[in-house]
């Protein structure tokens, strides 16, 4: 049973536009919610987290929503830049050293 | 400070044999995760290990261990090889005071498993 999941497996958006990258979970016990971005060949990297707490945290171009009565976030990057072209994940933390992702969101930012 | 890194980057096994992945965090990090990144299955965790404990473990077969040392670097273990084991394995650390999780991953090591 996957308790998290990104539904869009990609998404093409044109450089300087919105990118909306969407993410759904099951269990609301969850307290922390975090964003990486990965490219081929390299680890994920952090990007953004917001806890259970708040509905909006905000990083530069990165912007994170959290609906917790719809169990979803989303990652919003305004303007979008083709260096942005990566694997998006989204994951949930529970504070026990484990993060649940979701399956990847290919983002590809056309110049 | 320096990433966290991991040995080899690269690894050719055949089927039946065990292998050893090292993986050194990031300085004065005490928590080290592991997972496993498959097309199929997606990231995927093993185990987390923090002052040399295990605290946490994934659903994997026992084929999978790993242990940590005084100095919290890494290692995982996977014995007896199958083919699905192929995958690029991911290890993570994170820093004491870290309420919402963050870890923070090295490039991996990519086992192709012949």
């Amino acid at each position: 049973d996957q308790q998290v999941k990104q539904n869009s497996p990609s998404l093409s958006v044109q450089e300087g536009r919105i990118s909306i990258l969407n993410c759904d979970y099951t269990n609301s016990m969850f307290d922390y919610f975090l964003w990486y971005k990965k490219y081929p060949a390299e680890g994920p990297t952090f990007l953004i987290s917001i806890s259970s707490i708040k509905d909006k945290n905000e990083d530069g171009r990165f912007t994170v929503f959290l609906n917790k009565s719809a169990k979803h976030l989303s990652l919003h990057i305004v303007p979008s830049q083709p260096g942005d072209s990566a694997v998006y994940f989204c994951a949930v933390s529970s504070n026990t050293g484990k993060l649940i992702f979701g399956q990847g969101t290919t983002l590809q930012v056309k110049p | 400070k320096a990433g966290v890194t991991q040995t080899p980057r690269y690894l050719i096994k055949t089927r039946g044999q065990q292998v050893t992945l090292s993986c050194s965090p990031i300085s004065g990090h005490r928590s080290v995760s592991w997972y496993q990144q498959t097309p199929g299955q997606g990231l995927q965790f093993l185990f987390e290990y923090f002052s040399e404990t295990q605290r946490n473990k994934g659903n994997f077969p026992g084929r999978f261990s790993g242990r940590q040392f005084s100095n919290s670097r890494s290692e995982m273990n996977v014995s007896t090889l199958e083919l699905g084991d192929s995958a690029l394995y991911l290890c993570a650390s994170s820093p004491l005071d870290n309420p919402q999780g963050t870890q923070y991953f090295g490039p991996g090591t990519r086992l192709l498993v012949l």
